[in-house]
């Protein structure tokens, strides 16, 4: 699976759109990427995924550059419950393989 | 509403026992499912991935022999932790892939087990 960098920590005002940056240079032409989160002490939520077109859902939206290179997670209204550790993971689609979590992201919704 | 299950949610054993923890998917039959662990401030690191009907295959430094997995049915896959010591207190998460559509991942609520 190709390797991602997401920054420590982010800061973000509640009721603001939260943006995630992700780094996944070195991604190959069959790996999506995916988002997860993890809210402290439990186990990791499902996000969205997407391979090369920008995807939304009820919960998010995740823009992908042109070269796939990077991309951004975005939580249009950010509130207090989506204070959580952002994983973004790329790897292939239905490989049945177990997923390699990085460090993520910490973003933290101030109120 | 929840698509995997674990139990229990937490358990505290005595150094040198042995633990068992479930995991069932209740959405969709898993013929796959992972065991991850994850330490205090870490992240989740995959242990093994949970074949039904046939052996587990672990990753690299996971001993085998003291992490016992057995995937009976294509909806519950166990996790036996033997001689259990405090260094394998830790939390610990199943996962199940979605079979069709994204493959996303489901997780389960964890265990976090004690070992005093």
């Amino acid at each position: 699976d190709a390797k991602t960098t997401q920054p420590p920590s982010m800061d973000c005002a509640e009721g603001r759109a939260a943006n995630l940056p992700c780094n996944h240079s070195t991604i190959s032409g069959n790996e999506y990427v995916y988002w997860y989160r993890q809210i402290h002490s439990q186990g990791p939520q499902y996000i969205i995924h997407g391979l090369k077109n920008n995807e939304t859902n009820e919960m998010a939206s995740l823009i992908i550059t042109e070269d796939r290179k990077s991309s951004t997670l975005i939580l249009p209204h950010a509130t207090l419950r989506d204070t959580a550790v952002y994983y973004c993971i790329v790897t292939e689609k239905g490989g049945a393989d177990g997923l390699t979590f990085g460090k993520g992201t910490h973003l933290i919704i101030q109120p | 509403g929840a698509v995997v299950s674990q139990h229990p949610s937490w358990v505290i054993c005595k150094s040198g026992t042995s633990v068992k923890i479930e995991c069932r998917s209740l959405d969709f039959q898993a013929t796959t499912m992972f065991w991850y662990r994850q330490f205090p401030k870490q992240s989740l690191m995959l242990m093994a991935t949970s074949n039904e009907g046939s052996k587990a295959t672990y990753e690299q430094g996971v001993e085998k022999d003291k992490f016992l997995i057995n995937h009976a049915s294509l909806t519950l896959s166990t996790l036996t932790v033997t001689s259990a010591h405090p260094e394998d207190s830790s939390f610990y998460i199943c996962s199940v892939e979605r079979p069709s559509g994204g493959h996303e991942q489901y997780f389960g609520p964890g265990t976090r087990l004690t070992v005093t």
